[in-house]
């Protein structure tokens, strides 16, 4: 199965300020996807990274406060843009080989923001 | 409203004893369905999938029923093991929206004790 790396695996922001997180894939993948996971809740997706274009967002999120790059079938970023505090949470990547296959998760980054 | 429910209390169990986990849902109709295992600090680890037309699907000590008249699914690793210990989710896929992103519970955490 692919191998995921995110980076950081941790930060602490400023309110106010912005963070990209990448996410690194050592094959090719056909599709990648932001979550996020708040503690003791589900995993909630934000949206399809697509590779040439503009993500597919879900409901609730947007392009302004989520930007997302995929340049290529191995890589993706997530900004997460003018941060509060409510924006404290686990950001996961995953890749999906192929469609109806499982997901594969990164580790995730552990954002605080104060 | 669509819902995946999974028991939000943890479950304790000895060592040796076989752990079952729940999985209820409410209006979806998912093609199929998949459980992972997310240890603290990490990303979901895919465990196994089962299909609509499939009862029930093993993997070594793990074995996951499907009942889609009951609109719920089993997840039961025998023997258990303080090492299983972990949060165990659950994901849908309902591709009668048009889309095989799975939906995923909150997850019941799994404490098994010595």
């Amino acid at each position: 199965s692919a191998v995921i790396s995110q980076k950081p695996s941790r930060d602490i922001c400023q309110r106010g300020t912005s963070l990209t997180i990448q996410c690194q894939v050592d094959s090719q993948v056909t599709m990648m996807f932001w979550y996020r996971q708040q503690p003791g809740q589900s995993l909630t997706l934000i949206a399809t990274a697509n590779q040439g274009s503009e993500a597919t967002y879900e409901s609730g999120f947007v392009i302004d406060k989520f930007p997302i790059s995929r340049p290529n079938l191995t890589f993706s970023t997530l900004t997460v843009s003018n941060m509060s505090p409510e924006d404290s949470s686990i950001y996961l990547c995953s890749v999906v080989q192929g469609g109806g296959e499982p997901q594969h998760f990164g580790d995730g980054t552990r954002l605080s923001i104060l | 409203s669509q819902k995946i429910e999974q028991n939000s209390e943890a479950l304790n169990i000895q060592e040796g004893k076989t752990a079952t986990l729940t999985c209820n849902y409410t209006n979806y109709s998912p093609a199929y369905l998949q459980w992972y295992r997310q240890d603290p600090g990490r990303g979901p680890v895919f465990l196994l999938l089962i299909r609509e037309n499939e009862k029930e699907k093993r993997k070594e000590r793990l074995k996951v029923t499907f009942d889609t008249t009951l609109k719920q699914s089993l997840f039961h690793i025998t023997a258990s093991q303080p090492a299983d210990s972990a949060t165990y989710l659950c994901a849908l896929v309902d591709p009668s929206g048009g889309s095989y992103i799975p939906t995923f519970g909150r997850g019941t955490s799994l404490i098994v004790h010595p």
